[in-house]
């Protein structure tokens, strides 16, 4: 079985200011892990993913995550928030134990304050 | 034009009546998804497909049907709408399985009064 963890419904910053998004995966096999962001009413689009090659993957917009085995995380870090950053985020986990299809995590919101 | 494309994006209905989800591909991608976005739940997975004839079940199959005769063509119908399933539905689509990622569409907002 595979599942996704975002702690944090909503997460509040000043522009300039860290984004840190969290996400906690569970799965006993190797994960492919995924974040997307959404912005308002819109589809979700990819920012970034982990396929094993390299532990700290950087994606679009300046985002990156770093991949921890040990502590089966995937936070989104992005070091200076930008008022267009603000939009919802999701992880997901795809997993061999679950087909390969892709679980979502709840979401984040982020909120930029200016 | 190319994408995924998905139609009504906004649509109201009636309980009890049967309503059908357009979505389109131009890729010709193996796997394509529908999900339902509530407030609370995130994304949850109703049905998905591998390729043409091909679908299996997700987390909340219950009331939905799909059908996939076609590579880039993956309709969902609400057979007979009740109001817990208003709600946003998204379509998407992967070249494949594991670290491949999804390509969504635009959204369709659906009120079933």
């Amino acid at each position: 079985a595979q599942s996704v963890t975002q702690l944090g419904s909503h997460v509040s910053v000043s522009e300039g200011a860290l984004v840190l998004l969290r996400c906690n995966y569970s799965s006993s096999v190797p994960p492919y892990l995924f974040w997307y962001v959404q912005y308002p009413n819109q589809g979700l689009q990819l920012l970034l993913k982990y396929t094993s090659a390299a532990t700290l993957v950087k994606g679009i917009n300046g985002f990156e995550a770093e991949f921890k085995k040990s502590e089966t995380s995937f936070h989104l870090t992005k070091p200076s928030a930008h008022m267009s950053d603000a939009a919802e985020y999701f992880c997901a986990v795809s997993t061999s134990g679950g087909s390969y299809i892709p679980t979502f995590g709840r979401g984040t919101s982020l909120i930029v304050h200016p | 034009d190319a994408g995924i494309t998905q139609s009504p994006r906004y649509k109201i209905t009636e309980t009890g009546r049967q309503v059908t989800l357009m979505c389109h591909q131009t890729w010709s991608h193996s796997y394509m998804f529908w999900y339902r976005q509530d407030l609370g739940h995130g994304l949850r997975l109703i049905y998905y497909s591998a390729a043409a004839d091909i679908t299996d079940k997700g987390e909340v199959p219950d009331g939905y049907v799909v059908s996939r005769s076609k590579t880039e063509n993956f309709p969902l119908t609400l057979e007979s709408a009740t109001r817990s399933q208003t709600s946003v539905y998204f379509c998407a689509s992967s070249v494949g399985q594991g670290w491949y990622e999804q390509y969504f569409g635009p959204g369709t907002r659906l009120t079933v009064t």
